[in-house]
């Protein structure tokens, strides 16, 4: 398997404009989560998801952020409109917590956005 | 609700030298344990685990055993290398609460 696929892995945009980050999480797993790390705040989960559905949004920081899974294998986050506080390393990760039982998290590598 | 703790970094060391990174928790019920590596530029990566108390996660000669008795669950490892520079993560995953709770992460730097 390749692995957790994110994509793009670098963003810069400006104030205002909307962003989507995507993940193809790996194939099989039932859990995926998406996480935010910044030097301020370190790692945040915002959101995750069990077999396509939304479990537990309280970590999205407010409407301008939304998050979608529209099946097994995509998911994306989007923000709209973004601002420069906005700017982190955002993380998608999956897991088989159904199976594994210990939800063991595989990691993508990351989307930098950076919002000037 | 949930908490990890992890010893405040950063931490420096030369090469060969034996490291401990020291991770308490506060958790309700009994919790799975964890260690996760982050090396510059990437995602995080499992390193290892402990599911049940008194067991022993072990990798690349890291070790780290979870002791109920004290909450804790620090890594170790006897000697380390200039490639083990990285961000280390402690994690536990309580299924009461569904989801995972991460330490702040402890950046080890080893000089040659």
């Amino acid at each position: 398997d390749a692995g957790v696929i994110q994509s793009p892995r670098h963003e810069v945009t400006e104030m205002g404009q909307e962003v989507t980050l995507r993940c193809k999480p790996i194939s099989g797993h039932d859990y995926l989560f998406w996480y935010r790390q910044t030097m301020m705040r370190g790692l945040e989960l915002l959101i995750y998801f069990n077999n396509n559905v939304p479990i537990d949004d309280s970590g999205m920081p407010e409407d301008r952020f939304s998050a979608k899974m529209p099946n097994a294998s995509f998911s994306t986050l989007k923000i709209q409109p973004s601002e420069p506080r906005d700017s982190a390393v955002y993380f998608c990760a999956s897991s088989d917590r159904g199976r594994s039982g210990a939800n063991v998290l595989t990691f993508g590598a990351g989307s930098r956005l950076t919002v000037l | 609700g949930d908490s990890v703790t992890q010893m405040e970094g950063p931490v420096t060391l030369s090469e060969e030298a034996f490291l401990t990174i020291n991770c308490t928790y506060t958790a309700t019920g009994y919790p799975s344990l964890f260690w996760y590596v982050q090396y510059p530029g990437e995602g995080l990566q499992l390193l290892l685990k402990a599911t049940k108390a008194d067991d022993k996660g072990s990798n690349k000669g890291f070790e780290a055993t979870y002791r109920k008795e004290t909450t804790s669950f620090h890594l170790e490892k006897g000697s380390v290398q200039v490639s083990d520079s990285a961000v280390y993560f402690c994690a536990l995953y309580n299924t009461n609460a569904g989801k995972s709770t991460f330490g702040d992460g402890t950046t080890l730097t080893v000089k040659p």
